[in-house]
């Protein structure tokens, strides 16, 4: 079993849905949870940062972590075209490397 | 402006050729990283760095080489004892190496 689980995709909704992009993970260390958004030939950028269990909003975006299921997730309201792009999630334990997913490809569709 | 520089963008490479890709970053963080991207495989640690002079091994360093001589830059050597060259280079850097990273723009390795 990988470390970290991430659906490829692609996903593809209508400009103004809700999308919900998740992660699982076999590793019970893992306290830090990451979401990054990567543009066609970019490097990834920060999007989210959350501590151990719990939700964390800003902005469009939430990210919830749950330690108890293993699984992470991020939710993007109001889609825009804008949001276009592939979404990695990341997790680590304290002193350890980050361990990424294989990132899932979204087009929102105007 | 603060941030990490990659260079080139593009780089081409020659059969039996070493090539260097450049990593700078001027946020002043402790650690230093350096991942390779295909698509469809996600991101893939090669080496990392968490202290000047100090490195240590990533999940597939066979191939590459790295040095730390300044906390500033931690530059990547693709040997030619690395067949499939070809990816997506990622740098990235964090304040030390329990924290979030940060990326640079990459670097787009291609084998002639």
């Amino acid at each position: 079993q990988k470390e970290v689980e991430q659906d490829p995709g692609p996903l593809s909704v209508p400009e103004g849905a809700i999308v919900s992009l998740n992660c699982t993970y076999s590793n019970s260390a893992f306290q830090y949870f990451m979401w990054y958004r990567q543009y066609s030939r970019k490097g990834p950028e920060l999007l989210m940062y959350t501590y151990s269990s719990g939700n964390k909003e800003d902005g469009r975006f939430t990210a919830q972590v749950d330690k108890s299921s293993k699984y992470i997730s991020l939710f993007i309201r109001d889609s825009q075209p804008s949001d276009s792009a592939t979404y990695l999630c990341a997790m680590k334990s304290r002193n350890t490397p980050l361990v990424f997913g294989k990132g899932t490809r979204l087009s929102v569709i105007a | 402006d603060g941030g990490i520089t990659q260079s080139p963008k593009y780089l081409f490479r020659k059969e039996g050729q070493n090539v260097t890709l450049s990593c700078e970053q001027n946020l002043n963080h402790d650690a230093m990283y350096w991942y390779r991207q295909d698509p469809g495989q996600g991101l893939r640690l090669i080496y990392y760095s968490q202290i000047v002079n100090d490195f240590q091994k990533g999940d597939i360093a066979e191939g590459y080489s790295v040095s730390r001589e300044k906390k500033e830059s931690f530059p990547l050597t693709v040997t030619s004892a690395q067949k499939n060259p070809t990816a997506f280079y990622l740098c990235a850097s964090s304040i030390d190496h329990g924290e979030t990273q940060y990326f640079g723009p990459g670097t787009r390795l291609l084998v002639l």
